[in-house]
């Protein structure tokens, strides 16, 4: 299972909107809802933002959202905030009931 | 609240093996799968597998199939990943973490161990 396909960095200036995709295939993210979206700081663990494409768990922020279509998934950062400054992953489950993770987005706060 | 504790940091050898457990608390055990994720260092999560606490069941990635084994202590509330033939790629942090739904792999994972690093060398 390859890894889903993500841009290797995407940055924004404070107060602005960003946009990760994360594009798979009609195994995983086309064939399920079960795309989630994690944050990962420095020397940290990672951090659940979005699952189901588009559910924030409980004290996440409005500002990550989520969306689909087709094979591509996406997560855009609304109001950018300096401490949105890390490594995003989706992540999908397929049909070989795996999972399977993207290749990783550095987000910059310029 | 929940936690996931996992064990310290190891080195072991090219073909050596290598276990690592992740002590759980704070939820009922046998209601969550339980996956594994590795990284590398400086590189991105790679899913290894999971396991089903209720029966024991278990599923790794085609890469690692024959050399990584995911089990449970349902007494002690712990799942252990053993990780065998070790190379120097698999060199990396291992977390375990928790399935974010009862009996329901299909979504995410909602609470992550600090991770455990894994180091191969000679």
């Amino acid at each position: 299972q390859s890894a889903l396909t993500q841009p290797a960095s995407v940055s924004g200036s404070p107060g602005q909107s960003i946009t990760i995709s994360c594009t798979g295939s009609s195994s995983d993210v086309g064939h399920y809802n079960y795309v989630s979206w994690y944050q990962q700081h420095p020397g940290k663990a990672p951090k659940l933002i979005l699952y189901d494409v588009s559910n924030r768990p409980s004290g996440v922020s409005h500002r990550f959202s989520g969306s689909k279509s087709d094979n591509t998934a996406s997560l855009t950062i609304s109001g950018l905030q300096a401490d949105d400054e890390a490594d995003y992953y989706c992540e999908s489950y397929t049909t070989s009931n795996t999972r399977v993770f993207g290749s990783g987005t550095k987000v910059t706060v310029l | 609240q929940v936690q996931l504790v996992q064990s310290g940091a190891e080195v072991r050898k090219p073909g050596d093996s290598v276990k690592v457990s992740c002590k759980t608390s704070g939820y009922s055990f046998t209601s969550h799968p339980i996956q594994w994720v590795r990284q590398a260092p400086g590189k991105g999560l790679e899913w290894m597998g999971w396991i089903n606490v209720v029966n024991g069941n278990t599923k790794s990635s085609e890469k690692l199939q024959g050399r990584v084994s995911i089990s449970k202590d349902t007494s002690a509330t712990t799942v252990y990943m053993e990780l065998s033939s070790l190379r120097y790629e698999d060199t990396a942090v291992y977390y375990c973490a928790k399935a974010l739904f009862p009996d329901d792999f299909l979504s995410a994972s909602d609470h992550w161990g600090p991770g455990t690093p894994v180091t191969v060398s000679s």
